[in-house]
């Protein structure tokens, strides 16, 4: 079974400028969750969605962030513009249900914005 | 969401069995209790999770307390594949809204295997 993919692995940007990120879940995988982990501590999430809708945005700072996951399957995560606090390495993770019993995880994108 | 507290970091020599803890002496009736773990320079994986009962798979076992106040994953024999950060997560199982299948993680404990 192939794993949750992403990409790219690593991007080096300047602070203002944009950036996107892109997740292939497991297949059949109705739920996807995108988290940002900072240096040194756990990951934390950013937006969940349940198919193509959203479940849980709460922590994702909508003034520069966005994400959608159009045909309830890849999903896309954008920053625009960028600051040098976003920093950190961002993780895709599926799961086949929506009470997240196991969450499959992607390598991440590691971000660093200069 | 309810907490855990588990130390910082721990030591093991390999082919060891290590018993990593977690207090989590705010625990709600429908909290499950989940472990994590994270290798260098990869995303975390599932390790294991049970409710009331000890729980064991192929990677590790899983011991909760009768109060459920603690918990311990124990790694039967630790290899240096083992050494990564192992997080301990509760998810209430009865979450509505916007807390549904939500993992909060905390800092973790990083675990070093010595040859």
């Amino acid at each position: 079974e192939a794993g949750v993919a992403q990409s790219p692995r690593y991007k080096i940007i300047e602070k203002r400028q944009s950036v996107a990120f892109w997740c292939n879940p497991i297949s059949g995988h109705a739920t996807l969750y995108w988290y940002q982990q900072i240096l040194g501590q756990g990951p934390k999430l950013l937006i969940q969605f349940q198919n193509n809708g959203v479940v849980d945005d709460s922590q994702l700072p909508k003034d520069r962030f966005s994400a959608e996951r159009l045909k309830g399957v890849d999903s896309t995560l954008k920053i625009q513009p960028a600051k040098l606090e976003d920093s950190a390495v961002y993780l895709c993770a599926s799961s086949l249900d929506p009470w997240g019993e196991t969450q499959y995880f992607g390598p991440g994108t590691r971000l660093l914005v200069l | 969401d309810a907490k855990t507290t588990q130390p910082n970091s721990m030591e093991s020599n390999e082919e060891e069995p290590v018993h990593l803890p977690c207090n989590h002496s705010t625990i709600s009736g429908t909290d499950y209790i989940h472990w994590y773990r994270q290798l260098p320079s990869q995303g975390p994986e599932y390790v294991i999770h049970g409710l009331t009962s000890n729980v064991n798979n192929r990677m590790a076992s899983l011991a909760i307390a009768e109060d459920r106040k603690s918990s311990t994953l124990i790694l039967h024999r630790a290899t240096l594949r083992d050494a990564a950060v192992y997080y301990c997560i509760l998810r209430d199982a009865l979450a509505g809204g916007t807390s549904y299948g939500k993992l909060t993680f905390g800092q973790g404990t990083i675990l070093t295997v010595h040859p």
